[in-house]
């Protein structure tokens, strides 16, 4: 069966300092892969997908991740982080289920708190 | 600009009442996707249509329905909430095609309490 799994609920990083949200994933096939973001109050917002190809995706605020697929990671990574960067990142897998849908699957969310 | 909106953004309802949650999408999308969040467990999916009359159960349908009668509201209905519904739910929705690769565009949510 497919899944992603968020292995850290909260993180912690000192602003301008890089920051990593881990995702590890789980599914037969090719993996298509995506990362949310959810500020307080408000929807999830999308920041990047891999979809084929390099290995490195850029999106959305300077966030980046990378597809590594011996390891079944994918990694959210940000260079020097910002207090605004604050909020709770979901990462999420598409697959094709057994009736032909092709759903998203959500890990349980990490929370990135940006100290000052 | 083109967006989705959920109504009511906060809903207050008693064990047993029938409760509908509005999703409005301008962006002609024939995909949209009722989600809800729970502490612990990220977005579950409950039910999702791939176009007008089209609907399909997803990960926790049991209590939940849906109609799609236009491209641009997918309305959810509890049949009879329970406080087990108590929850934040989301709408999204994504564009037809491809559908793997296709990203999905999230509702402000709405925070449903039943007592």
């Amino acid at each position: 069966a497919q899944s992603v799994a968020q292995p850290e609920d909260q993180v912690n990083v000192a602003e301008g300092n890089p920051l990593t949200v881990k995702c590890t994933y789980s599914v037969s096939g090719n993996p298509y892969l995506f990362w949310y973001v959810q500020y307080p109050n408000r929807g999830l917002q999308f920041l990047l997908k891999y979809i084929t190809g390099d290995n490195l995706v850029k999106g959305s605020y300077g966030f980046e991740a990378e597809f590594n697929k011996s390891q079944t990671s994918f990694h959210l990574k940000k260079p020097s982080a910002l207090v605004s960067d604050s909020a709770l990142y979901f990462c999420a897998v598409r697959v094709y289920d057994q009736t032909g849908a092709n759903n998203l699957f959500f890990g349980t969310g990490t929370r990135l708190t940006v100290i000052p | 600009d083109a967006e989705i909106t959920q109504s009511p953004r906060h809903k207050i309802t008693e064990t047993g009442r029938q409760v509908t949650l509005a999703c409005h999408q301008t962006w002609n999308h024939n995909n949209m996707f009722w989600y809800r969040q729970d502490l612990g467990h990220g977005l579950r999916l409950i039910h999702y249509s791939y176009g007008v009359q089209d609907t399909n159960k997803g990960e926790v349908s049991d209590g939940y329905s849906v109609s799609r009668s236009n491209t641009e509201d997918l309305p959810l209905t509890l049949e009879s909430a329970a406080s087990s519904q108590t929850s934040v739910y989301f709408c999204a929705s994504s564009e037809g095609l491809p559908p793997l690769t296709n990203t999905q565009y999230f509702g402000p949510g709405t925070r449903l309490t039943v007592l």
